[in-house]
């Protein structure tokens, strides 16, 4: 199995721009995950997927936050009119879970953006 | 709700001397239980995990984990630390529903020739 991939690992946008970051989960993971990490923090959970549906969102994922995955494989974060605060290392994570078993999450090489 | 705390957010050694990182955790359930390793400029790779069964958790690169229910403890250690095992480590539980992994604030780990 290949890994968690994402894509680009590194963004610089200016305040104001709109990015959108991709990932692509370990193949047949039905769960897929997304983290925001800042300098000397640990990863803090956004909000995830089971399949197409997204089940949980925190409420550190304001409204200029939206993540879609549309066919319950590759999923996109996309931020809108970024701020400095949205400066963070973006991880994405899957797993497969079935019933009350599967609850080992694979992370992904992160996508690191600043905003300058 | 779940919480991890890690004591201690740099740790120092010498190569060879014995690795130990601190990991307490809160769970008002029985917890599911996390070492990550973070590499400079990368992602999170697991390093071991308990759920069930024996208590004392082998993982990748000669680590360990001693899940202790009476301490609320996780603590990962290695006999003999190496150059290459510098990076930071994250312990983390995963929540009531198992939707989600919440996390230390991590502990950078540096190996002194």
């Amino acid at each position: 199995d290949t890994g968690v991939s994402q894509d680009p690992r590194h963004k610089i946008t200016k305040r104001g721009q709109n990015v959108t970051f991709r990932c692509d989960p370990i193949s047949e993971h039905n769960r897929l995950y997304w983290y925001r990490q800042t300098l000397g923090q640990g990863p803090e959970f956004l909000t995830y997927f089971q399949n197409e549906a997204q089940l949980e969102k925190s409420r550190l994922l304001s409204d200029r936050f939206s993540a879609e995955r549309p066919k319950g494989s590759f999923s996109t974060l996309e931020i809108q009119r970024t701020e400095q605060g949205d400066s963070a290392m973006y991880l994405c994570a899957s797993s497969f879970r079935q019933g009350s078993s599967g609850n080992t999450i694979y992370f992904g090489e992160g996508s690191w953006l600043t905003v300058v | 709700a779940q919480s991890v705390t890690q004591l201690g957010s740099h740790v120092s050694v010498s190569e060879g001397a014995l690795v130990l990182l601190r990991c307490n955790y809160s769970s008002s359930v029985p917890p599911y239980l996390f070492w990550y390793v973070q590499y400079p400029n990368q992602g999170l790779q697991l390093l071991l995990k308990y759920t069930t069964g024996a208590t004392l958790v082998k993982g990748i690169n000669g680590f360990e984990a001693e899940f202790k229910k009476s301490e609320t403890s996780f603590h990962l250690t290695k006999p003999s630390a190496h150059m290459s095992d510098a990076a930071e480590y994250f312990c983390a539980v995963i929540n009531e529903n198992g939707n989600k992994l919440v996390f230390g604030a991590g502990t950078i780990l540096r190996v002194k020739s």
